[in-house]
Order: structure tokens, then C-alpha cells, then sequence
């Protein structure tokens, strides 16, 4: 389909492992956000890219958290030595917004449930 | 800085039955406003918006309003169905890139 994809849906790690979770956001999206989602409650944003261009990664909890955009398309969020505060779901977002100030619709993919253990 | 909060769930109603769900935020400036629903086993989707003070979001017989006098934004539709039982999110965007602020959600149950 035509939407945004992620991928692993779902993955299991053992504490200390590095995951890479993929992004592939809707084709012609320039802006792209990853949020996290800990379960009963709403999603945190984490960060940001236009084209490239990581803009905004005021939301990365730690600096084992590591996002990379780096032909203006796919995405990939790492999260290294994984804590069991990691666990939970990491949700894309892709919208056609190029201008700042101007709210543009944030179309959702799936999401990938991650489970620290 | 930024936040949103609105009301705790679940909210269980009676098919046909009126539904408010309360959200008000807090903010610097003047953000967009947004619910979206997160149906079960499916992602995100943006419900229906509003941008600037006044306007009114309508979409699948929901609206909301954005009154900036009270900072809110209360979602409602007039008869609720069972196929609206989903969880909701309110939602703010401000700041370069429009990242959105949610609030915590509300599960909404409604039963035939």
C-alpha cells in the first residue's frame, strides 16, 4: 500500500542488545518524526528530520538513542544497550510539510512493539 | 512548556448515546489542534483538526471546537455507534516541524 511501513513489527530483546527499528515513510513525504508510545499513554515525540536533515531531536531519551535519515527516505531509529525502560511501542510519522509554522497532516504507521527483557 | 491533558477513561456508553470526551491544553502562542484515533489492532489516524481560534474540526459526525479563551478543545458527536469504540488522543502541534504534543488518550466503549 501507499501508507507509511515499519519494520520489525514486533521485537524482543535482551537487555544490553542493540535494535535497529526501520521506517519507510509515504513516498514524496519530505518531514518525518519518530515518537515512543509507553503503554496507557500517548505517543512522545523523540525527533524530527526534513529531507536529511535531522532538525529537532530534542525528545532522544539518552544517548543511546541514535536516528538516521541519510538519503531523505527511509529511516532507521537504534537504540543501543537497550534498558528495560526502552521497552514499548516506536511509532513513524511522515507528512509533505515544508514550511515551517504550517500544520500538515502526520500519517501514522503501524508501529514496532518493543520488549525489553 | 507545552501540554495536553484530557479526561480519564474508559468512557463507556450506550449505543446512540451523546459522547463528550474534555481536552485542554496548555501552550505558548497559538498551536493547531488535533484528535486522532487509534481504532483496535490499527494505527494512528487523524480524526479532524482545527488551526486557529473558532474553528471547528468535523469529520464522521465528530466535532470539536477551539476555544482559546478556555484553552479546549472537547471532542463530541451526537449519537455514538459501537464501531466508535476506539481510544482517542488529543493532540497539539507547535514549533518548527509541527511535532505534536498527545494527550494521555481516553478508551471509549460503547455497547450495543
Amino acid at each position: 500500500g501507499a501508507g507509511v511501513s515499519q519494520s520489525p513489527r514486533y521485537k524482543v530483546a535482551k537487555r544490553g542488545q542493540d535494535v535497529a527499528l526501520r521506517c519507510d515513510p509515504i513516498s514524496g513525504h519530505v518531514s518525518l518524526f519518530w515518537y515512543q508510545q509507553a503503554l496507557g499513554q500517548g505517543p512522545e515525540f523523540l525527533t524530527y528530520f526534513q529531507n536529511e536533515a535531522q532538525l529537532d531531536k530534542s525528545g532522544l531519551p539518552s544517548d543511546r538513542f541514535f536516528a538516521e535519515r541519510p538519503e531523505g527516505s527511509v529511516s532507521t531509529l537504534k537504540i543501543q544497550r537497550t534498558q528495560q525502560e526502552d521497552s514499548a511501542v516506536y511509532l513513524c510519522a511522515s507528512s509533505s510539510a515544508r514550511i515551517a509554522g504550517r500544520s500538515y497532516e502526520q500519517y501514522f504507521g503501524p508501529g514496532t512493539r518493543l520488549t525489553v527483557t | 512548556g507545552n501540554s495536553v491533558t484530557q479526561m480519564e477513561g474508559p468512557v463507556t456508553l450506550s449505543e446512540e448515546a451523546f459522547l463528550t470526551i474534555n481536552c485542554t491544553y496548555t501552550a505558548t502562542g497559538y498551536p493547531s489542534l488535533f484528535w486522532y484515533v487509534q481504532y483496535p489492532g490499527e494505527g494512528l489516524q487523524l480524526l479532524l483538526k482545527a488551526t486557529k481560534a473558532d474553528d471547528k474540526g468535523s469529520n464522521k459526525g465528530f466535532e470539536a471546537t477551539y476555544r482559546k479563551e478556555t484553552t479546549s478543545f472537547h471532542l463530541e458527536k451526537g449519537s455514538v455507534q459501537v464501531s466508535d469504540s476506539a481510544v482517542y488522543f488529543c493532540a497539539l502541534s507547535w514549533g518548527y516541524g509541527n511535532k505534536l504534543v498527545f494527550g494521555a488518550g481516553t478508551i471509549l466503549r460503547v455497547k450495543s
